[in-house]
C-alpha cells in the first residue's frame, strides 16, 4: 500500500541556520511526489513538486527537495531559514490511477524557528 | 476567484444535526477533491470529482458521508447524523486535472465542531 513517512513530528532551528525535513515514500510505481506547507488556520500551500526528470527539484520561497529513488526518500531542504518559515510541512504522494489522483500526505512536520 | 474558497470557515453543531461544506473551486478546474484533517487522522482523502461525476469515493468514512458537485464546479460535501469524532477540518482542492497527475490548489477550509 501507498504510504508516506515524516520520521520528525517536530523541528528547531535557529534563524539562518539550514534545514532539512525527512520524507520516505512506499510506492509501486514511478512516484509522483509533493511538499505542502501550512500556515497557523491556513489551507496548504504548493511548495514544490517531483514528476519526472531531474531528481533536485527547485520551489517557491527558497525550497528544495532531492528525489532518491534508491533510498526511496525526497527531503526538502532552505540553507537558511526564515522566521516566517515557522508552519506544518506535509510531503505527499500522488496515488495515480486512471480513477484518481488522491494524495496521500504524511503526518507532516512542524517547524519552530527561534530568532 | 482567484482560489479556492470555503464556507462557512467554522461551524459548530450539535451531535446527531446535518451538515452541509461548500467548496467553489478554482474557475475552469475540472477536478475538485476534498480532504479532512483531524488530530487522530491527520489529512486524509475523502472523494474525487472530474466534473460532476465521482470516480473516486473511496475515502469517504461511512454512508453518513455524501458529496456532489453541480455544473462542473459547486461542490457540497454533506454530513448526516454528525458524530463527534466528524470534528475536523474539512479542506477542498481543486485541479485542472484530465488524465494523470496533476497540481492541487487548496482552499483555507471549514473547521467542524460537533458537540
Amino acid at each position: 500500500a501507498q504510504s508516506v513517512t515524516q520520521p520528525d513530528i517536530h523541528i528547531t532551528v535557529s534563524e539562518g541556520a539550514s534545514l532539512e525535513l525527512r520524507c520516505n515514500y512506499s510506492y509501486g510505481a514511478t512516484p509522483y511526489l509533493f511538499w505542502y506547507v501550512q500556515s497557523p488556520g491556513q489551507g496548504l500551500q504548493l511548495l514544490l513538486k517531483y514528476f519526472s526528470g531531474d531528481t533536485l527539484v527547485q520551489g517557491i520561497k527558497g525550497f528544495e527537495a532531492e528525489f532518491k529513488r534508491s533510498q526511496s526518500s525526497f527531503n526538502l531542504r532552505k540553507p537558511s531559514v526564515h522566521w516566517s518559515d515557522a508552519a506544518e510541512y506535509f510531503c505527499a504522494v500522488g496515488a495515480v490511477l486512471h480513477n484518481t489522483d488522491k494524495l496521500i500526505f504524511g503526518t507532516g512536520t512542524r517547524l519552530q524557528v527561534f530568532p | 476567484g482567484a482560489g479556492v474558497s470555503q464556507s462557512p470557515s467554522n461551524k459548530v453543531t450539535e451531535k446527531g444535526k446535518d451538515v452541509e461544506l461548500r467548496c467553489d473551486p478554482i474557475s475552469g478546474h475540472t477536478a475538485l477533491y476534498w480532504y479532512r484533517q483531524s488530530l487522530g487522522q491527520g489529512l486524509e482523502f475523502l472523494i474525487y470529482f472530474q466534473g460532476n461525476s465521482a470516480p473516486d469515493k473511496s475515502g469517504l468514512p461511512s454512508d453518513r458521508f455524501s458529496a456532489e458537485r453541480t455544473g462542473g464546479s459547486v461542490s457540497t460535501l454533506t454530513i448526516q447524523r454528525t458524530q463527534q469524532e466528524d470534528s475536523a477540518v474539512y479542506l477542498c482542492a481543486s485541479s485542472s486535472r484530465l488524465a494523470g497527475v496533476s497540481e492541487q490548489y487548496f482552499g483555507p477550509g471549514t473547521r467542524l465542531t460537533v458537540t
